[in-house]
Formats: C-alpha cells, sequence, structure tokens
C-alpha cells in the first residue's frame, strides 16, 4: 500500500535550519507530486510548497519564499524539505503530502520545536 | 489566492442525527481536464494527520464509510454524515487543490451533543 513515512522530531534553536524527509513506498515515486503543509499547534492547515519528483521542479508559497528548499533523491523514493531561518512561529507539525490530485496520502508528520 | 471559508466553526450533535459542514470557495474550483472541482474534505483526530474522506468534491474515498458524502459545485461545498457515529469526533477541513498556493478552510469541530 501507497506510504509515506517521514524522519523523527526535531528540535532547533532560532536561525538554525531544520531538514524534514519523506520516504515514499507502494507506487511510483516520479509519478505524483510531493506536497508539504504544516500545523502550528492548535491551529489549521498551511501549504508550504509542492515538488515534482520527476523534474525536480518546484512552487512556494510566497510566505515561504527565501526560506524553504524541496528537493529529491528519486533513487531512494524520497522527497526533502529544508527550512531555514527558523523562529518560534516555524514551531509546527510538518506533513508530506502525495498530491490530492491522485488520492492523497499524508506523512505521519515531523514535530518541528523552535525554541532557545 | 483562493480563500475557503467553512461554516460552522464547530457543532455539537447528538449520535444518529445528520451532519452538514459547508465549505465556499472564493472562486471557482473547477478543474478542466476532467470537469471536476478540486476539493477535498478530511478528517483529523488529535495527534493524528489528517485523513482523507472526499475528493474531487464527491468521490468517497475506499474505506470510507458510505455515512459520509460530499456534494456542490461552483463555489459552494458541503460534507455530510447521513447519521452520526461517536467515531466521527474530529476536526473537519476542506482543501482546494485547484491552484496553488493549496488552501484549506478554517476547520469545523465536531462534537457529540
Amino acid at each position: 500500500q501507497v506510504q509515506l513515512v517521514q524522519s523523527g522530531a526535531e528540535v532547533k534553536k532560532p536561525g538554525a535550519s531544520v531538514k524534514v524527509s519523506c520516504k515514499t513506498s507502494g507506487y511510483t515515486f516520479v509519478d505524483h507530486l510531493i506536497h508539504w503543509v504544516r500545523q502550528a499547534p492548535g491551529q489549521g492547515l498551511e501549504w508550504t510548497g509542492r515538488i515534482n519528483p520527476n523534474r525536480g521542479d518546484t512552487r512556494y508559497a510566497q510566505k515561504f519564499q527565501g526560506r524553504v528548499t524541496m528537493t529529491r533523491d528519486t533513487s531512494i523514493s524520497t522527497a526533502y524539505m529544508e527550512l531555514s531561518g527558523l523562529t518560534s512561529d516555524d514551531t509546527a507539525v510538518y506533513y508530506c503530502v502525495r498530491d490530492p490530485r491522485s488520492s492523497s496520502v499524508w506523512g505521519q508528520g515531523t514535530p518541528v520545536t523552535v525554541s532557545s | 489566492d483562493i480563500v475557503m471559508t467553512q461554516s460552522p466553526d464547530s457543532l455539537a450533535v447528538s449520535l444518529g442525527e445528520r451532519v452538514t459542514i459547508n465549505c465556499k470557495s472564493s472562486q471557482s474550483i473547477l478543474y478542466s481536464f476532467n470537469n471536476k472541482n478540486s476539493l477535498a474534505w478530511y478528517q483529523q483526530k488529535p495527534g493524528q494527520p489528517p485523513e482523507l474522506l472526499i475528493s474531487w468534491a464527491s468521490t468517497r474515498e475506499s474505506g470510507v464509510p458510505d455515512r459520509f458524502s460530499g456534494s456542490g459545485s461552483g463555489t459552494d461545498f458541503t460534507l455530510s454524515i447521513s447519521s452520526l457515529q461517536a467515531e466521527d469526533v474530529g476536526i473537519y477541513y476542506c482543501h482546494q487543490y485547484y491552484d496553488v498556493p493549496h488552501t484549506f478552510g478554517q476547520g469545523t469541530k465536531l462534537e457529540i451533543k
């Protein structure tokens, strides 16, 4: 079955960067976009961007332009999201999501805590 | 950006009763490629990722109980639960995937009365 398995929880200091991985299985990795969505504690869902695993092209939410980088490694069917210049406002659970046009499947989430 | 507005923000319903949650998009989300509305509904329980219930506004995902249904077109969409069960408690979100940035409704918290 389709699975997206993310890397573990992270604790970072303000100003640092975090890189989250999303290993996929059960389908052809390059055939479906991967999106990244975050959820701050007690808050709703916020789209941060997406990557096309086939070509590697990306689209980012305006709010994260210049701070977010999404990449992929097709040899291991894994997508990555790196966020730099962290502040306490970036404390959230980060999810990778297979494109909803092809029945979205969510990773389990990676909690990222930014604290001095 | 397309704004998604859900109503109500919260509701409490008795077991066995019908539930209706609304979602309005600020513009059309009709995907011309397949003539379907690019709208999904999710259920989220505490500590878990959202679970996809409905895609393309009305297509129920495999394994989702048939008491859940989605409807609507244009800019107005509805998620219905025909007979509320205890396990349906949670927060429900609508999501437009017509255009980037993808956007979500603010969520509707469903409780048992």
